[in-house]
């Protein structure tokens, strides 16, 4: 059965400093994965998504995702994060069997510090 | 911008009451789903359709209806409401280049008293 594991449920760096947000997950065909961003009291925000292309993907608001194959991971990075980017995040893979549902992780939350 | 609004915003209930959300999206989207979001459990599927009339169970469809009648609009109906339904509930419709992506709702906050 294909899952999503999302390391950590909540995630603190400092203003400035590296953003690393993991995820991993298990699929039985190629996957497409996501990244989608809530802001509080508000809906999910497509941040980046993976679809077989290039393995770096490039986001929105500076952030991008690699996906391994090998290490079955489409993490999270920014080099630099800015308070504005506080939320909460969540990855998410398609089912393979599916009508383009997703499966989802169980979120993180990126607390920044000043 | 899918183009989705949801309604209402914020719905206060007793339990027992029969409860119906709506989710109109502007963009003749084929694909539509209703989540509801629980802290510590993420997003999960409650129903989803694919066309006018057609439309299908997920994870925790359990004491919740839907109906599509028209392309635009998704209705959620709780029939009986009860405390656990409690939650967050964003609607989704699929679109993006390749027809892949959820983009989804601002949300309505239930709350069953």
């Amino acid at each position: 059965a294909q899952s999503v594991t999302q390391l950590g449920s909540h995630v603190s760096v400092s203003e400035g400093a590296l953003v690393l947000l993991r995820c991993n997950y298990s699929s039985s065909v190629p996957p497409y994965l996501f990244w989608y961003v809530q802001y509080p009291n508000q809906g999910l925000q497509l941040l980046l998504k993976y679809t077989s292309a290039a393995t770096l993907v490039k986001g929105i608001n500076g952030f991008e995702a690699e996906f391994k194959k090998s290490e079955t991971s489409f993490h999270l990075t920014k080099p630099s994060a800015h308070m504005s980017d506080a939320a909460e995040y969540f990855c998410a893979v398609i089912r393979g069997d599916s009508n383009y549902q997703l499966i989802w992780g169980a979120g993180t939350k990126l607390i920044i510090k000043p | 911008d899918a183009g989705i609004t949801q309604s209402p915003r914020h719905k206060v209930t007793e339990t027992g009451t029969p409860v119906t959300l709506r989710c109109h999206q502007t963009e003749n989207h084929r694909y539509m789903y209703w989540y509801r979001q629980d802290p510590g459990h993420g997003l999960r599927l409650i129903h989803y359709s694919y066309g006018v009339k057609d439309t299908d169970k997920g994870e925790v469809s359990d004491g919740y209806s839907v109906s599509r009648s028209k392309t635009e609009d998704f209705l959620l109906t709780l029939e009986s409401a009860t405390s656990s339904q409690t939650s967050v509930y964003f609607c989704a419709t699929l679109a993006g280049a390749g027809r892949d992506t959820q983009y989804f709702g601002p949300g309505t906050r239930l709350t069953v008293l």
